[in-house]
């Protein structure tokens, strides 16, 4: 069975600083695909980061990044130099390669940014 | 181009009582997916399709019926609702392929009494 796990269910930070998101993962499929959204308090989902399993490199998007350890099942997100408008919900999610391609999503953690 | 909609946006219900979401999308996407939204549990997958008349369980299927007779529309159906399904339902849609990120929909609030 697959499961996300995102332990840090709030977090702050002062503005233009960095800070890492967790995320570990379990999973049995061979290829899978780990995802960041954010969820402002409007509601939308926003897509952020997407990272492969077999990719090589660690993604990045502008301020994005995603800290992918293979071996730790771990896919942490990292926002350099926040902004005031980063505060928002954040969800890991991953989809495998079997059981039909569904897209499964931990629990969120919420981020502060500290003016 | 609208990308992902559903219907209705707020809905009250009375335990016991049927409704339908409705969720469409201008995509063209295979894929699309119904979660629930709670408080500190994320998006929770209830059913998802991966084509036309194609439906699938997902984490937490029970309680819901869904149908896919055409490839923009996703129906979610509640048959009986119950105050436990008090939430927010988000639909979602992709293109295929693993990396493709998903759609989402604005969400729907639903209220059971």
């Amino acid at each position: 069975a697959q499961k996300i796990t995102q332990t840090q269910p709030g977090m702050f930070v002062q503005e233009k600083e960095a800070v890492t998101l967790d995320c570990t993962y379990d999973t049995s499929d061979p290829s899978y695909g780990l995802f960041w959204y954010k969820q402002p308090s409007s509601g939308e989902m926003i897509f952020l980061i997407y990272q492969g399993s077999y990719d090589q490199q660690n993604a990045t998007e502008g301020r994005y990044s995603l800290n992918f350890q293979k071996a730790r099942k771990s896919a942490n997100l990292v926002i350099s130099a926040s902004q005031l408008g980063d505060s928002a919900m954040y969800f890991c999610a991953m989809r495998g390669s079997t059981g039909g391609f569904k897209t499964i999503f931990g629990a969120g953690t919420r981020l502060f940014v500290k003016a | 181009n609208a990308g992902v909609t559903q219907t209705p946006k707020f809905r009250v219900l009375k335990t016991g009582q049927s409704m339908t979401l409705l969720c469409a999308q201008d995509m063209n996407h295979e894929y699309m997916y119904w979660y629930r939204q709670d408080p500190g549990m994320g998006l929770r997958l209830i059913h998802y399709s991966v084509g036309e008349g194609t439906t699938a369980k997902g984490e937490v299927p029970d309680g819901y019926n869904v149908s896919r007779l055409k490839k923009q529309n996703f129906l979610l159906g509640l048959e009986s609702a119950a105050p436990s399904q008090t939430s927010v339902y988000f639909c979602a849609s992709r293109t295929g392929g693993q990396s493709n990120e998903q759609f989402f929909g604005p969400g729907t609030r639903l209220t059971v009494l």
